[in-house]
């Protein structure tokens, strides 16, 4: 089947303006997570999306960056007044649920702010 | 808190010879672990997981980590490596209790020469 998709793969964008990236996780998957991954560094947490309840926002770096899923399914990372430093690959994963199940990942989107 | 360390960045092997990345944890309760694999420019991709019951989990590829509880490690291993399996492997921890996100580590990069 269809796994997680993302886009867009690549973004470029001036220091200051606004991003959006999308993701599509995999057909009944309940949760929902967005990582963030600088160049040769590992996955840092986002935020997490389970079912109707109140995601799990402790992982974003600053109140530019927000998320939402819109009827469980598909979800929208937010970048407002983008700086430099949020120059990363952004992943997203979704899974079966919490607990026990693993998270299948999308390709990315690799955002680049000049 | 739970928190996973990798304590190599880089591990070397020769094609044919057996394969080790290491990867301790800790958490209050109980652990879900994982092991994913990063092929370059590609998402992540699952691997393997601990859940319970036998110690030794075996997974895609080849892979196989042993649970050991008293050393809270669990250790990414292979009999006999290929040069395909070089790329960016990620060990993640979640306790079992709870609803926390799941937690990577930094990452091993594992470099096979043939």
């Amino acid at each position: 089947g269809a796994g997680v998709s993302q886009s867009p793969s690549n973004k470029v964008t001036e220091k200051g303006k606004d991003v959006e990236l999308r993701c599509d996780p995999i057909s009944g998957h309940t949760a929902l997570y967005w990582y963030r991954q600088s160049l040769g560094q590992g996955l840092e947490f986002l935020i997490y999306f389970q079912g109707n309840s109140a995601p799990d926002k402790s992982g974003l770096p600053s109140d530019r960056f927000s998320a939402e899923r819109t009827g469980g399914s598909v979800s929208t990372l937010t970048i407002q007044r983008t700086q430099q430093e949020d120059s990363a690959v952004y992943l997203c994963a979704s899974s079966l649920g919490q607990g026990p199940y693993e998270q299948y990942f999308g390709p990315g989107t690799r955002l680049t702010v000049t | 808190a739970q928190s996973v360390a990798q304590p190599e960045d880089q591990v070397n092997v020769a094609e044919g010879n057996p394969l080790t990345v290491k990867c301790t944890y800790s958490v209050s309760g109980n652990p879900y672990l994982f092991w994913y694999v990063q092929y370059p420019n590609r998402g992540l991709q699952f691997l393997l997981k601990y859940i319970t019951g036998d110690n030794l989990v075996k997974g895609s590829y080849g892979f196989e980590a042993e649970f050991n509880k008293s050393q809270t490690s669990f250790h990414l291993k292979k009999p006999s490596a290929l040069v395909s399996d070089s790329a960016l492997y990620f060990c993640a921890v979640r306790d079992a209790a709870g609803n926390t996100p799941l937690v990577f580590g930094k990452g091993t990069r594992l470099s096979v020469i043939a």
